[in-house]
């Protein structure tokens, strides 16, 4: 069966630092990779996804970034992290369609001070 | 633009009791609708989807409800249980095109 990890899964960090979550799939090859931050009253928010191995598509301008570098790692990332980017960061997958159901992982909780 | 809109942010529901979870949408081109339950921080589970081919679709206490004209899904409960308490969203997508969420709506069941 597939399984979705995320790590890590609570983080605080200074404004102006780097950022990088990791996001790893197992038991399924090509998946589509998502990440999203849910935000109070807004839902999830798309912020990139993935088709493949180095194909990432933004959704949002921001201050983070997304790289795939390999099929089932996905990693998001700041140079520079701000106030604003605090919030609880989602992975999720499909299958090659993008309309295709997603599962989550278990999201991780970024506070930025 | 919000395309998937989840109107009540909350509900409350006695244990026992029917819990109807509404959903509207604006883009026709939809095709496929889910809804997820989220507890708090935790990544949102599948919890039941249907095709716009079908206008009803029931696994256990869940129902789905497609109503394709008025561009609105709903999802019952019955009966509602504490445990069934947490973030619903409702999504939507058209084929190979993303998915949309709506903004949530949190269900309390009180025992």
């Amino acid at each position: 069966s597939q399984t979705i990890h995320q790590w890590p899964a609570t983080l605080v960090q200074p404004v102006g630092s780097p950022l990088s979550l990791e996001c790893t799939v197992e038991g399924t090859s090509n998946p589509n990779l998502y990440w999203y931050r849910q935000a109070a009253g807004r839902g999830l928010q798309l912020l990139f996804y993935s088709v493949g191995i180095g194909q990432i598509s933004s959704e949002v301008p921001q201050n983070l970034s997304a790289s795939r570098p390999q099929d089932r790692q996905f990693i998001l990332s700041s140079k520079k992290l701000l106030l604003s980017d605090s919030g609880f960061y989602l992975c999720a997958w499909s299958g090659s369609q993008r309309a295709d159901t997603q599962y989550f992982g278990p999201g991780t909780r970024l506070t930025v001070l | 633009d919000q395309q998937v809109k989840q109107n009540s942010p909350s509900l409350s529901v006695q244990e026992g009791r029917i819990s109807i979870l509404n959903c509207d949408y604006t883009n026709s081109m939809f095709d496929y609708f889910l809804w997820y339950k989220k507890y708090p921080a935790e990544g949102p589970t599948f919890l039941i989807s249907i095709s716009s081919i079908k206008d009803k679709n029931e696994d256990g206490r869940f129902t789905v409800f497609l109503n394709k004209s008025a561009k609105h899904l709903s999802l019952h409960i019955v009966p509602s249980q504490p445990g069934d308490s947490a973030v619903y969203f409702c999504a939507a997508s058209e084929l190979n095109n993303d998915m949309r969420f709506g903004a949530g709506t949190r269900l309390t069941v009180k025992p």
